[in-house]
């Protein structure tokens, strides 16, 4: 049973940098493809982009300028960054696994989520 | 970026009565190549993550039930709850990967009578 977590602070001031790291368990991140989506409270959601086991990224164009994902192979872990936050990067912060297929992916496993606000 | 509009943005029925949730694409989203349809749907309840239930646009995840199910082909989707229980209030989203960026409907919000 694959399960993800969420990590890290759930304060940020603008224009600092968000950073994120997704535990997970049940699955090596050696294999599949590893992803980062949000939802800005009582809004829907957002994908952010993925890194693939074997290294391959891919951003949203929204947000590619700002956007960071890496793994962390011997910690089983993946991890976000976001830089020059501001307060419309206010959201809940999910890590997910995504099954890839030609095209792009669906979502077939989620952490909880992470709520993280950007304020000074 | 595909757009994907739902309809309608919620809905209230009573236990028991067919709840069905529509999922407009601005593109065509089916694959000639291998006749599929680049969809899914996903189930949020409050204070969760979104859940997985279709893939492929009618293909159930393991272990959801077969009250839910997919529909559709190309640019106009359906997600059908033939009998609605009082667990599955939820927001419903739709999500085509067919493209890069992949991206969510709006979400409907199913509530019981």
């Amino acid at each position: 049973q694959v399960q993800l977590q969420e990590s890290g602070p759930g304060l940020v001031k603008p224009s600092e940098t968000l950073s994120l790291t997704c535990t997970v368990s049940g699955a090596s991140i050696s294999s599949f493809y590893w992803s980062w989506i949000r939802q800005p409270p009582g809004k829907g959601l957002e994908w952010i982009g993925y890194m693939s086991h074997s290294g391959t990224t891919n951003y949203n164009p929204s947000l590619k300028r700002r956007v960071t994902i890496s793994l962390d192979t011997s910690n089983n872990q993946f991890s976000l960054r976001l830089t020059s936050v501001t307060a419309t990067d206010t959201a809940v912060y999910y890590c997910a696994k995504e099954e890839v297929n030609e095209g792009e992916g669906y979502f077939i496993n989620w952490g909880q989520g992470t709520l993280v606000t950007v304020s000074s | 970026d595909i757009v994907l509009t739902q309809s309608p943005d919620s809905l209230a029925v009573s236990l028991g009565e067919r709840a069905t949730i529509t999922c407009k694409s601005s593109q065509n989203i089916l694959w000639s190549v291998n006749n599929k349809n680049f969809l899914a749907w996903y189930q949020q309840k409050p204070g969760q993550p979104p859940k997985l239930l279709i893939s492929w646009a009618s293909t159930r995840e393991s272990g959801v039930p077969d009250r839910f199910s997919g529909s559709g082909s190309g640019t106009d989707f359906t997600l059908t709850i033939s009998s609605p229980q009082a667990e599955d209030v939820a927001v419903y989203y739709c999500q085509q990967y067919y493209d890069s960026p992949p991206t969510f409907g709006q979400g409907t919000k199913l509530e019981i009578k």
